[in-house]
């Protein structure tokens, strides 16, 4: 799994409130990710990370802001969640020589 | 952009029965691809990928997948199932970014 992990495993939280999801890796990786998971939709792209503090948005990045300082942290906020933001979120960090992705454990996240 | 179909949303498959789940692509060149898969409440697990080469890939568990450029495919197969097998698999392509784009998942039934 590449030393990938996520914080808070679970969060509940009220509409309109910010919330920022924490994934951290231990591998060194260049490229990190963040996605949702719905039922129905697969896995999509909210945004990723080519290097720190270079970032670029995927299919599903309204609402969904990023921040990568370090290497190792990628981190997702929601600056004013919404209902539609209930999700299971997960991170992942690929390799460039295998364009493998190595995804953490996941965030599920209760926005009400 | 490169995109993947999984036709099927669920499969149904009596234990130690052959399994085939259908991944349909769509890109002009040689996609890269994957096979992961997510048992309930956990992250996601590669089990196959292919790149270039023979296009018959082994995998982890027993499995294999079949890229077919004629038919633009990548079947995962498994010869006899078992009930641990029981989970959501997923086929994906790498995209821009190195980022993967999922298909919706087929959530796979073992029965006795």
């Amino acid at each position: 799994d590449a030393g990938i992990t996520q914080s808070p495993r679970h969060k509940v939280t009220e509409t309109g409130t910010p919330v920022t999801l924490r994934c951290h890796q231990t591998e060194n990786h260049r490229y990190m990710y963040w996605y949702r998971q719905d039922p129905g939709h697969g896995l999509r792209l909210i945004h990723y990370s080519y290097g720190v503090k270079d970032t670029d948005k995927g299919e599903v990045s309204d609402g969904y802001s990023v921040s990568r300082s370090k290497t190792e942290d990628f981190l997702l906020t929601l600056e004013s969640a919404t209902s539609s933001q209930t999700s299971v979120y997960f991170c992942a960090a690929g390799s460039l020589q295998t364009y493998e992705q190595y995804f953490g454990p996941g965030t599920r996240l209760t926005v009400t | 952009a490169q995109s993947v179909t999984q036709p099927d949303i669920h499969i149904t498959v009596s234990e130690g029965a052959s399994l085939e789940l259908r991944c349909n692509y769509s890109y002009g060149a040689t996609p890269y691809l994957f096979w992961y898969v997510q048992s309930p409440g956990q992250g996601l697990q590669l089990l196959l990928k292919y790149f270039s080469g023979d296009t018959l890939v082994q995998g982890i568990k027993g499995f294999e997948a079949e890229f077919k450029r004629s038919q633009s495919s990548f079947n995962l197969r498994k010869p006899s199932v078992h009930w641990s097998d029981a989970a959501e698999y997923f086929c994906a392509v790498v995209t821009s970014g190195y980022a993967l784009n999922f298909g919706k998942g087929t959530s796979l039934l073992v029965t006795p």
